[in-house]
């Protein structure tokens, strides 16, 4: 069964840098685009950025560009993203989701930016 | 690429029909295959989205007959035949023709 779970949200300062990681089993995370979603607290859905097969092409949404980097470890099925200078709007829910369109989805991970 | 959903929010009865639509700002024809490059998802509240509809009106796996996806270009629908409880969710339209991939607002579906 495909399954993908975030870590690493948490209460965090602004101007802070966090780390998220997105563990997947149960399909062959090597051969998936991986995308890093969010959701504002009652909002919609805001994609960040993706990450191909391999690792060597990523692209970024206005609102991550600069300050947020995606990468993969594919020798331990693991997607992260290194998110910086933390701001009060970054707070939501992220999701990793797999594939085009988002086949597989984690629960989220939720991050909390405040003073 | 903006996409627009219509209406916000729709209240509708049980065993009623359901239509949500969704407009993108530029046309999503892939014409290589001529298939549009829209997704629906459905999201209930404390989960993460689930993948109904791709290329606009390919069912997923386990979606039930009663949903159905249609358009092309730039127009597309999504419609619950015949509503159940089970399908008050928030449902979004999402594009992935380009990056930056861009949902829809989302409609709250509700009784």
């Amino acid at each position: 069964q495909e399954q993908l779970v975030e870590s690493g949200g948490g209460l965090v300062k602004p101007g802070r840098s966090l780390r998220l990681s997105c563990e997947a089993s149960g399909f062959i995370f090597s051969d998936f685009y991986m995308n890093w979603i969010r959701q504002a607290p009652g909002k919609g859905l805001e994609w960040l950025s993706y990450i191909n097969p391999s690792g060597t092409f990523t692209y970024y949404a206005d609102s991550a560009k600069g300050r947020f980097t995606i990468s993969r470890d594919n020798a331990k099925n693991t997607l992260y993203l290194q998110m910086n200078s933390l701001r009060d709007e970054d707070t939501a829910v992220y999701f990793c989701a797999g594939g085009s369109p988002f086949r597989h989805w984690g629960p989220g991970t939720l991050l909390i930016v405040s003073s | 690429i903006v996409m627009t959903q219509s209406p916000d929010s729709l209240p509708v009865s049980l065993g009623e029909r359901a239509t949500i639509n969704c407009k993108s700002s530029q046309s999503l024809l892939y014409s290589s295959n001529n298939k549009s490059f829209l997704a629906w998802y459905q999201q209930k509240p404390g989960h993460p989205p689930n993948l109904l509809f791709y290329s606009a009106s390919a069912r997923e796996s386990g979606v039930p007959a009663r949903f159905t996806g249609s358009g092309s270009g730039t127009d597309f629908t999504l419609t619950i035949s015949s509503l159940q409880p089970e399908d008050v969710a928030v449902y979004y339209c999402q594009q992935y023709f380009t990056t930056p991939f861009t949902f829809g607002q989302g409609t709250k579906l509700e009784i």
